[in-house]
């Protein structure tokens, strides 16, 4: 598509629930990056996919976050047991390759409650 | 890690004037230094970068300049106007990701 694709564009959840929330890159980007964003706050950096597979994951704050891009295009972010915490706006990125300009998409704003 | 601080949080500014947000960084290696524009409900977007073999860049009213050696840079835009407020992130590559700053909220009045 045009540009980065991300569902739903909003999330509401109650705390202990399971989510998953999808990005669509850029056709052609082997570069996908989650971030997470608070309320007037920087994006903070979560995992870093080039094609399948996790090459920074370090940003993951713990084992209920979890990520997955099977074939190296559609990116699935999952966060078990999710807490009121983990409220923010969950941003997807993607890029020809590391270390270029990066293109966002609209995010999905989780809201636990 | 890396460590991006950006200043000022809040700037307005007249209609026509000059805005100048600056950011530093921590990282000797980083070496690509994007900004990024976010309006409200959107997710931020590209509108200059910078690679650390060069020491300015400019793009119509917009321009990026980048001391290495004080491991700065700062964002210019000349002759601003309402649609350029929004909120204004500098960025620094290093290691596989781009670290952010804390945002500069930009205002300006007709």
């Amino acid at each position: 598509g045009a540009g980065v694709s991300q569902t739903p564009s909003n999330k509401v959840t109650e705390k202990g629930k399971y989510v998953e929330l999808r990005c669509d890159p850029i056709s052609g980007h082997t570069a996908l990056y989650w971030y997470r964003q608070s309320l007037g706050q920087g994006p903070e950096f979560l995992i870093y996919f080039q094609g399948t597979g996790a090459a920074d994951d370090s940003g993951l704050p713990n084992d209920r976050f979890f990520a997955v891009r099977p074939e190296g295009s559609v990116s699935t972010l999952k966060i078990q047991r999710t807490e009121r915490g983990d409220s923010a706006v969950y941003l997807c990125a993607s890029s020809l390759s590391a270390g270029n300009g990066y293109t966002f998409g609209s995010g999905t704003r989780l809201t636990v409650v | 890690g890396e460590n991006v601080e950006q200043h000022p949080s809040t700037l307005s500014v007249q209609e026509g004037d000059s805005a100048v947000i600056k950011c530093t960084y921590s990282d000797s290696a980083s070496n690509y230094f994007p900004w990024y524009k976010q309006e409200l409900g959107k997710g931020p977007q590209l509108i200059i970068d910078i690679r650390s073999n060069v020491g300015e860049k400019k793009d119509q009213r917009i321009a990026v300049t980048l001391n290495k050696t004080a491991k700065h840079f700062s964002l210019h835009i000349t002759e601003t106007q309402p649609e350029d407020s929004a909120v204004y992130f500098c960025a620094a590559f290093s290691g596989y990701a781009l670290n952010f700053g804390k945002g500069t909220s930009l205002l300006v009045t007709p």
